[in-house]
């Protein structure tokens, strides 16, 4: 069954660094997102994707942050300037159609980011 | 703001009995997602519902829309289903936006 693949698994960058997180989605779906779970935490949404074009955001996605899909398979979360609180898993998940038409999601096994 | 809410946070249950766990959702939510996260924090979808039950193996899913709540039933349960499931109710956030709100989600351990 094909799913969406997240790398690395596990990322440490220091305070201040900028990161990216990767995100490979169901290769024939057009809807993306990315979640974050700080630790012991609920799962918070931060952006959807479609079209080439963010389609909604939460107010945890500022300026620090920006999504990219680069080259049509690849799906990318990039924090510029890493802070202790960004310290969380990062769930990219993926579509067929758009959740408020009842379509499942599918998510990737996270990213899991230390921020020392 | 929508708001769900999950219960009970801890579950502990010996392997072959009925798990229930339930979930209770503000006005404005017109459909709930059930998710299963490992151990591991992989997340799993398990059921999306809008009315009615859905079965899937030994998984059911309940949802009644006048009372805003929703059920997750494993049967004949096993250590294999030992992980936090999470209730994430779907809600219209305006200009053709939605959003899903997440449950704290509920830990369960089934024991041998």
């Amino acid at each position: 069954e094909p799913e969406v693949t997240q790398t690395p698994s596990h990322q440490v960058t220091q305070m201040g660094q900028e990161v990216i997180l990767r995100c490979v989605p169901i290769s024939n779906h057009l809807y993306f997102y990315w979640y974050r779970q700080i630790l012991g935490q609920k799962v918070e949404f931060l952006v959807s994707f479609y079209n080439n074009e963010i389609s909604e955001k939460s107010e945890i996605f500022d300026d620090q942050f920006s999504v990219e899909r680069p080259d049509g398979s690849n799906f990318t979360l990039k924090i510029r300037s890493t802070k202790l609180e960004d310290s969380a898993m990062y769930f990219c998940a993926s579509s067929e159609a758009w959740v408020g038409n009842n379509s499942p999601l599918h998510f990737g096994n996270g990213t899991r980011l230390t921020v020392t | 703001k929508n708001e769900v809410e999950q219960s009970p946070q801890n579950l502990t249950a010996q392997e072959g009995e009925f798990i229930t766990i339930n979930c209770s959702y503000s006005v404005g939510i017109s459909a709930l997602h059930w998710l299963q996260q490992h151990p591991g924090g992989g997340i799993v979808s398990l059921f999306m519902l809008s009315s009615g039950k859905k079965k899937h193996g030994r998984l059911i899913a309940t949802i009644n829309i006048q009372e805003k709540h929703s059920s997750l039933h494993i049967t004949a349960s096993h250590p294999r289903d030992s992980a936090v499931y999470i209730c994430a109710g779907l809600s219209y956030s305006g200009a053709g936006s939605y959003q899903l709100t997440f449950g704290k989600g509920t830990k369960l351990s089934v024991i041998p």
